[in-house]
């Protein structure tokens, strides 16, 4: 069974902390993607990566950023914690060019606080 | 800037009803509309993809249909059941494969 796992289900972090949220995927799948998911607010994109330390801006950005070294992981980090990225974390990915018909594969989320 | 609406935000039914649920997107220049479903604290699972150029797609009891021209979507569930409680999310691609989010439908199936 093709798999998205996020390395954490729960996390409790402290406000100015660095913190690295990581997602592996086994799908040889190219594309790989961050969300956050908070209520009233929907699912927002973060960044995506298209290829091997390759990234690029989502909708919210600011107070992020991402690494990826290698095609099957793609780190999130949240370089000084703050109260307001409290929330759920997803991460996905997907194989196949632009517009073709591709699979999107979400995994568990990881659910963050910020104290 | 697409905006994906969805209703109700919530919907109650019996167990064994046929339902609907909706979502429209403002802009129809689409590559392709998934729906997924999310249990509570969990990830997304994908339920169905429809490419811009289909009208629907089925998968056992589902049932997703695209109008494009009028930016609507709507999933079908036929013969509910209890397992089938959960919130409903449709998205749309407008390349690049980065979706736009619909807030999604809380479906509770009652026995």
């Amino acid at each position: 069974d093709v798999k998205v796992t996020q390395s954490s289900r729960y996390l409790v972090k402290r406000t100015g902390e660095k913190v690295f949220l990581e997602c592996v995927q086994d799908m040889d799948h190219e594309n790989m993607f961050w969300y956050r998911q908070d209520p009233g607010l929907g699912l927002r994109l973060i960044y995506f990566s298209y290829d091997v330390k390759m990234k690029e801006k989502g909708d919210i950005p600011e107070g992020y950023s991402v690494s990826r070294e290698k095609k099957e992981r793609f780190s999130l980090i949240l370089e000084s914690a703050s109260t307001n990225q409290t929330s759920m974390y997803l991460c996905a990915s997907s194989s196949g060019a632009w517009g073709s018909a591709y699979g999107y594969t979400f995994g568990s989320g990881t659910r963050l606080t910020v104290v | 800037k697409q905006e994906v609406t969805q209703i109700p935000a919530a919907l109650s039914v019996p167990e064994g009803e046929n339902l609907v649920l909706n979502c429209s997107f403002t802009d129809s220049a689409i590559y392709n509309l998934q729906w997924f479903r999310q249990d509570p604290g969990k990830g997304l699972t994908s339920l169905l993809l429809i490419q811009s150029s289909q009208r629907e797609q089925t998968s056992g009891r589902l049932n997703a249909s695209l109008d494009k021209s009028s930016g609507r979507s709507t999933l079908y569930i036929a013969a509910s059941q209890p397992g089938d409680s959960a919130t409903y999310l449709c998205a749309v691609d407008q390349g690049a494969q980065k979706l736009v989010f619909g807030q999604g439908t809380r479906l509770t199936i009652n026995p």
